[in-house]
């Protein structure tokens, strides 16, 4: 149980182009889903928060404009990387939260992640 | 600025020996400490935590230390078992209401040979 997915695993975009990766939990309904990114030989870094239904929150330094978040349903969340440049390649990794299986901030369940080259 | 530590990157025993993967931090708000265990081609999934308030959690083969003076967890693992290679991570956070999140250490790929 608990199980979250990511599409695509990985992609290769041009410069100028957007991209989207999405995240799914496919057991159970995700209240919250966490978004990081982790860029070579860095740590996992959280980009932003978002509860079903809400704006996002984002960590300072990441720019929402760019990184458009939606979390319409309780199921599926997106990143839309805009106008995406060589610097926005990073690993990036979702995570949610399912508040009926646990309360702790840490019960995370995290997607196996999205390797993002952009060229 | 790398506020959680793990300065050895890769560690390898034998079966049925002690694990003993370490973790530094420097922020001395932070009062939850938590390990993560990572498999190839998968998300972390979550193993062990260990409030601030205390020096010791168990857990079956896991067991964390907390020693707050010198800002420095260890996660061990007895016995270890060929299954349990896999990267470690250590991340910590601080109390910050309805915000909290996790700060990640880079992790330490555990080799555990039969």
């Amino acid at each position: 149980g608990a199980v979250v997915s990511q599409h695509p695993s990985w992609v290769i975009c041009k410069s100028g182009t957007s991209v989207k990766i999405e995240c799914r939990s496919l057991d159970f309904q995700a209240t919250t889903m966490f978004w990081y990114r982790q860029f070579p030989k860095q740590s996992l870094m959280l980009m932003a928060t978002s509860n079903e239904g809400s704006k996002a929150t984002y960590e300072q330094g990441v720019e929402k404009d760019k990184f458009l978040i939606n979390h319409a349903s309780l199921t599926l969340s997106t990143l839309t990387v805009t106008s995406a440049h060589p610097e926005d390649s990073s690993f990036y990794i979702c995570s949610a939260r399912d508040l009926l299986r646990g309360t702790q901030f840490y019960e995370q369940y995290f997607g196996p992640g999205t390797r993002l080259t952009v060229t | 600025d790398q506020q959680v530590k793990q300065n050895s990157p890769s560690l390898s025993v034998q079966e049925g020996r002690i694990s003993i993967l370490n973790c530094d931090y420097t922020n001395s708000m932070f009062d939850y400490f938590l390990w993560y265990k990572k498999y190839p081609a998968e998300g972390p999934t979550f193993l062990i935590s260990i409030s601030s308030i205390k020096d010791k959690n168990e857990d079956g083969r896991f067991t964390v230390f907390l020693n707050k003076s010198a800002k420095h967890l260890s996660l061990h693992i007895v016995p270890s078992q060929p299954g349990d290679s896999a990267v470690y991570f250590c991340a910590a956070s601080a109390n910050a209401g309805n915000n909290r999140k996790l700060i990640w250490g880079l992790g330490t790929s555990l080799a555990v040979n039969p």
